[in-house]
């Protein structure tokens, strides 16, 4: 696509409820990423992908938080057990590669807005 | 490890006018890259403008330039000619170019533009 997609755009859940979010990435960008915007907080790095394999999820904040990329493309970031501080903007970004000149024009979604109630 | 820091939560400026805003990171590392990223209220991430540690000129895109100091560690960005449309989180981000790593962000500063 000519953007990075993500879906849904907001989403309100009670707590203890598990949540996919979902991003669709630029065509033919190997490297994603996740990072958690939480309200006066930067962005907090949290997984990203080259292909489908996740070299670093170090950013993930417990286990309950999960995510895959199939076929190199979309990406789902799932929360399990959701609690009240899991509420954030999930932010997505995709970049041509994750290592070289490639990698420093990140393209990023719009967001997906989740709110634990 | 590597830490981005923005002192300044807030700012306002009047319409035309310029503003500085401010960033410190910290690193070992002599190769790296910066970046200002505005993230308006639609929440649609852009890229500003970027800077590569071993170009000691400082980057321009049209009204937006930066004032780039290796030894302080310090990478400002000022706006000239302040339009409403500058209106928005700003946002400091730090690369590695030795390592293969994740894009390191500063935690904003909010842009008030008065008319």
């Amino acid at each position: 696509g000519a953007g990075v997609s993500q879906s849904p755009s907001n989403k309100v859940t009670e707590k203890g409820k598990d949540v996919e979010l979902r991003c669709d990435p630029i065509s033919g960008h190997t490297a994603l990423y996740w990072y958690r915007q939480s309200l006066g907080q930067g962005l907090e790095f949290l997984i990203y992908f080259q292909g489908n394999s996740a070299p670093d999820k170090s950013g993930l904040p417990s286990d309950r938080f999960s995510a895959e990329r199939t076929g190199g493309s979309v990406s789902t970031l799932t929360i399990q057990r959701t609690q009240q501080e899991d509420s954030a903007v999930y932010l997505c970004a995709s970049s041509l590669y994750h290592s070289g000149s490639g990698a420093n024009v990140l393209t990023f979604g719009a967001g997906s807005r989740l709110t634990v109630l | 490890a590597q830490t981005v820091t923005q002192s300044q939560p807030e700012m306002s400026v009047q319409e035309a006018e310029t503003v500085t805003l401010s960033c410190t990171y910290d690193t070992s590392e002599s190769d790296y890259y910066l970046f200002w990223y505005k993230q308006p209220p639609s929440r649609q991430m852009i890229l500003v403008i970027r800077q590569e540690a071993y170009k000691q000129q400082n980057a321009t895109e049209n009204r937006f330039s930066v004032n780039f100091q290796k030894a302080a560690k310090s990478f400002s960005l000022k706006i000239s000619d302040s339009q409403l449309g500058d209106a928005a989180m700003y946002f400091c981000a730090y690369r590695s170019a030795e390592r293969d790593d994740k894009i390191i962000f500063g935690k904003g500063t909010r842009l008030h533009i008065l008319p």
